[in-house]
């Protein structure tokens, strides 16, 4: 079964940082850009960064542009959201997705993670 | 990098049918074919409904189709059933000089009365 499972969320203070994990099994991880997409409380999803196979590529939305990274261990199947700077505004599920059955669109996501920011 | 606009709630009956606008610029809606719809159930990831404007995907049921007009895209969802009740997103890939990304909809809240 294709799957992506997050990990790493929690409760952290504006100004702290967060890693966050994407698991992905049941494909060839490794042939595959991987993006993670949020979602505030009662809110909508927005796009926040993408990564290429090899981890060479990288781009971020403006709103995380550098705060976030994005990174992959492929021999570990996984993929990484480092969050730096946290705001407020940064609480959302963290979901990571990827576009798999060359559907040119974001096919398979995971459940998500949460992440808090509040003093 | 703003959202894609849609209405807030979009509500029929059972057996009718219901269209929900997507409005981007023309940096994106209107420029790339790569228009995706998502269904959102309380609690649950997205799941993806329509992709490259109005191509289902595999196990999604015909009744659900997407089309485009300039920076416009919509989602029509015939034969309102009550499974239907859930949030939808449009997304779109969209591309200033050669920064890429994509940008989701403020989504609709789709209620089967």
């Amino acid at each position: 079964e294709v799957q992506l499972v997050e990990s790493g969320g929690g409760l952290v203070q504006p100004g702290g940082s967060l890693r966050l994990s994407c698991a992905a099994s049941g494909f060839t991880f490794r042939r595959y850009w991987m993006h993670w997409v949020r979602q505030a409380p009662g809110k909508g999803l927005v796009w926040v960064s993408r990564i290429d196979t090899d981890g060479s590529t990288t781009s971020y939305a403006d709103s995380v542009k550098g705060r976030f990274t994005i990174s992959r261990d492929n021999a570990k199947n996984t993929v990484y959201l480092q969050l730096n700077s946290l705001r407020v505004e940064d609480t959302a599920v963290y979901h990571c997705a990827t576009i798999y059955d060359a559907t040119t669109a974001f096919d398979i996501w995971g459940q998500g993670t949460m992440v808090t920011v509040s003093s | 990098q703003s959202a894609l606009t849609q209405p807030a709630s979009v509500s029929g009956s059972p057996g009718q049918s219901i269209t929900i606008s997507c409005t981007g610029t023309s940096s994106d809606i209107g420029n790339y074919n790569l228009v995706s719809w998502y269904q959102q159930h309380p609690g649950k990831a997205p799941k993806l409904m329509i992709y490259e404007v109005s191509k289902r995907p595999s196990g999604v049921s015909n009744r659900f189709s997407g089309s485009k007009s300039g920076n416009t895209a919509s989602l029509t969802i015939s034969g309102l059933q009550a499974e239907d009740e859930a949030d939808y997103y449009c997304c779109s890939y969209a591309g200033i000089n050669t920064f890429a990304y994509y940008v989701f909809g403020t989504g609709t809240k789709v209620t089967v009365l």
